[in-house]
């Protein structure tokens, strides 16, 4: 699995973006870059991933760069609720998840 | 759709005793993998079952062991706890084997004395 390096901390006014970044510059071809976040007392949610493109959801988008060394989280509109430890994971051993240290995001009003 | 249930959700036991924890998936999913959260270790891999087999497992002593159930329910089960046993145990489900889209259970909180 590639190792990936996230900041320890951020903190985001509620209504901004918040933009998450994560480097991994040792991922492989071959492996997805996932995100994963978890809310104090509960288990880890999925919220994204990708291999090359950017990715889009209902939750988040997903901005990979071309040399797929680093990649950003885009929450675009946080509120208090997203307030949480936010995981960047790669990876392609399937179901083996290797989580990091993470990042603590601390949306504020 | 239920989303993944575990039992008990806490659970107090002394040095020495074993438990078992079980896990249920989301309707439909086979493939249920274990993990172990404490503050100095993080989220960690236990194992992963799919179809009633271990496919993965990680690097834990023996004392760890888990099933799956034909219904894809699973259990795991620590012997001989110890004080670092002490964790929040999580269970995660997704639809097929070596998928990442993994649905996580709220955990058991196991404090060992």
């Amino acid at each position: 699995d590639a190792k990936t390096t996230q900041p320890p901390s951020m903190d985001c006014a509620e209504g901004r973006a918040a933009n998450l970044p994560c480097n991994h510059s040792t991922i492989s071809g071959n492996e997805y870059v996932y995100w994963y976040r978890q809310i104090h007392s509960q288990g880890p949610q999925y919220i994204i991933h990708g291999l090359k493109n950017n990715e889009t959801n209902e939750m988040a988008s997903l901005i990979i760069t071309e040399d797929r060394k680093s990649s950003t989280l885009i929450l675009p509109h946080a509120t208090l609720r997203d307030t949480a430890v936010y995981y960047c994971i790669g990876n392609n051993a399937g179901n083996m998840l290797t989580f990091g240290g993470g990042t603590r995001l601390m949306v504020k009003p | 759709k239920a989303g993944v249930t575990q039992t008990p959700r806490y659970l107090i036991k002394t040095r020495g005793q074993q438990v078992t924890l079980s896990c249920s998936p989301i309707s439909g999913h086979r493939s249920v993998s274990w993990y172990q959260q404490t503050p100095g270790q993080g989220l960690q891999f236990l194992f992963e079952y799919f179809s009633e087999t271990q496919r993965n497992k990680g690097n834990f002593p023996g004392r760890f062991s888990g099933r799956q159930f034909s219904n894809s329910r699973s259990e795991m089960n620590v012997s001989t706890l110890e004080l670092g046993d002490s964790a929040l145990y999580l269970c995660a489900s997704s639809l097929r084997q070596a998928y990442n889209e993994q649905f996580f259970g709220p955990g058991t909180r196991l404090t060992v004395l």
